[in-house]
């Protein structure tokens, strides 16, 4: 069965400061990765994704994510975070042959000034 | 590109009631999806089209949900009757692939449904 675990429910971060989200994955082959993000009241949007080559990929808004197979961990990263960049952030995986994407429960991020 | 197109954007029903949302993927996508979002959740797939056939229903309540997808475009998910634990956000998604596997999925806004 594939799985999807965000650790962090919330997280709280000053504007211009780091942002790291954590997505920890249960997949049985090799698993297609992506990180979303939903602001109140609107659709998901996907930031980016992850089918195979190198495993840093970068995405909009300035943010990146790492694969790291041996850690079963696909964490979100961003260097400095706008206050725009409050939202919902959703992380999801499925895979080749797998039409089913499941999502984890998500980590909401607050910007404070 | 235009986007998915759901509406309406809310609706609220009491319970035993019957309601449908209607989703309009974007041009040229063949497989369509319909997730479940409660509040504090992250989304559950409800089905999965591929063109105007299921591929993955194994999460759809078949006592109480249905949909469809007539002629690979448009879709309808319908709750009859609705119960207070359907109140959620029902998400459509579309994505390009045509050959299976997970692919980008584009969202569109979601109707939020309350039950009472």
């Amino acid at each position: 069965a594939q799985s999807v675990t965000q650790p962090d429910i919330h997280i709280t971060v000053s504007e211009g400061a780091s942002l790291e989200l954590r997505c920890n994955y249960s997949y049985g082959a090799t698993p297609y990765l992506f990180w979303y993000v939903q602001s109140p009241g609107q659709g998901l949007q996907l930031l980016l994704k992850y089918f195979s080559g190198d495993t840093l990929v970068q995405g909009i808004k300035g943010f990146e994510a790492e694969f790291k197979r041996s850690q079963s961990s696909f964490n979100l990263r961003k260097p400095s975070v706008h206050w725009s960049d409050a939202a919902e952030y959703f992380c999801a995986v499925g895979g080749r042959g797998d039409y089913k994407l499941s999502f984890g429960a998500g980590t909401t991020v607050t910007v404070r000034a | 590109e235009a986007g998915v197109a759901q509406s309406p954007r809310y609706k609220i029903i009491e319970k035993r009631q019957s309601v449908a949302f209607w989703c309009n993927p974007i041009s040229g996508h063949a497989t369509l999806y319909w997730y479940q979002q409660i509040l504090g959740q992250g989304p559950k797939l409800l089905i999965q089209f591929q063109n105007n056939g299921v591929v993955d229903d194994s999460q759809l309540p078949k006592d109480r949900f249905s949909a469809e997808r007539l002629k690979g475009v448009d879709s309808t998910l319908k709750i009859q009757p609705a119960k207070l634990e359907d109140s959620a956000v029902y998400l459509c998604a579309s994505s390009l692939d045509r050959t299976g596997g997970a692919t980008e999925a584009f969202f569109g806004q979601g109707t939020r449904l309350t039950v009472v």
